[in-house]
């Protein structure tokens, strides 16, 4: 079955520091990898994704980069700003049109 | 162009008693799908529902079950309240061509007493 592990599960940085958040994966199958952000309170919305035939994909100071060999992917934010502070969420399609979460990780940016 | 709409918003039950939840996809899809997100943890997919049928199905038991209307929109139903069952229930709706994009309600939380 579906595995995806995501660390850290917490991570606080520096306003204007990066933030790296790894997630790691068992299931072949997936060809669609997003992260989700929510704030508190507030529901998951879909910051970026990749899909498996891409390596890497920048929008602004978010990124994110795929390794299908190792089965692992990363979420990239650079210059942290306060309004970053959410719990992030990786994700997986195990093959079919619905998505496996990881555990999430709590990012607070200090101004 | 009115999103994901879920209802109630909040509901305290108690243990034994059976909740419905309510939920409008956002105008163009077909497809709704419920989550179940533990406090601190990520939603859990719980099951899909498509052209008023159940597509998948996650690892829930049988007291988590559902319905979708001709209007797509569709229900949730907990029987059998487990103080475990506590949490917030997020509805996300979809195309059937899907691009990837889940498009999620702002959730109801549950509390079972």
């Amino acid at each position: 079955g579906e595995n995806v592990e995501q660390h850290p599960s917490t991570l606080s940085v520096q306003e204007g520091d990066s933030a790296v958040i790894k997630c790691t994966y068992s299931d072949s199958a997936s060809n669609y990898f997003p992260w989700y952000k929510q704030e508190l309170g507030k529901r998951p919305q879909l910051i970026i994704d990749i899909r498996s035939n891409v390596g890497e994909k920048k929008d602004q100071r978010i990124a994110v980069t795929l390794n299908k060999t190792a089965k692992h992917f990363s979420l990239h934010i650079t210059e942290t700003q306060p309004e970053d502070s959410a719990v992030y969420f990786c994700a997986l399609n195990p093959g079919a049109n619905n998505l496996f979460f990881g555990t999430g990780t709590r990012l607070t940016v200090i101004p | 162009d009115a999103g994901v709409t879920q209802s109630p918003t909040h509901l305290i039950k108690t243990r034994g008693q059976q909740v419905t939840l309510r939920c409008s996809p956002k105008s163009g899809h077909d497809t709704v799908s419920w989550y179940q997100q533990a406090l601190g943890q990520g939603p859990q997919f719980i099951f899909q529902y498509y052209e008023e049928e159940e597509r998948q199905r996650g690892n829930f038991p049988d007291r988590f079950s559902g319905h979708q209307f001709p209007n797509y929109s569709s229900e949730l139903n907990v029987n059998a309240l487990l103080l475990g069952d506590s949490a917030l229930y997020l509805c996300a709706s979809s195309s059937l061509s899907w691009t990837g994009e889940l498009f999620f309600g702002e959730g109801s939380r549950l509390t079972v007493l």
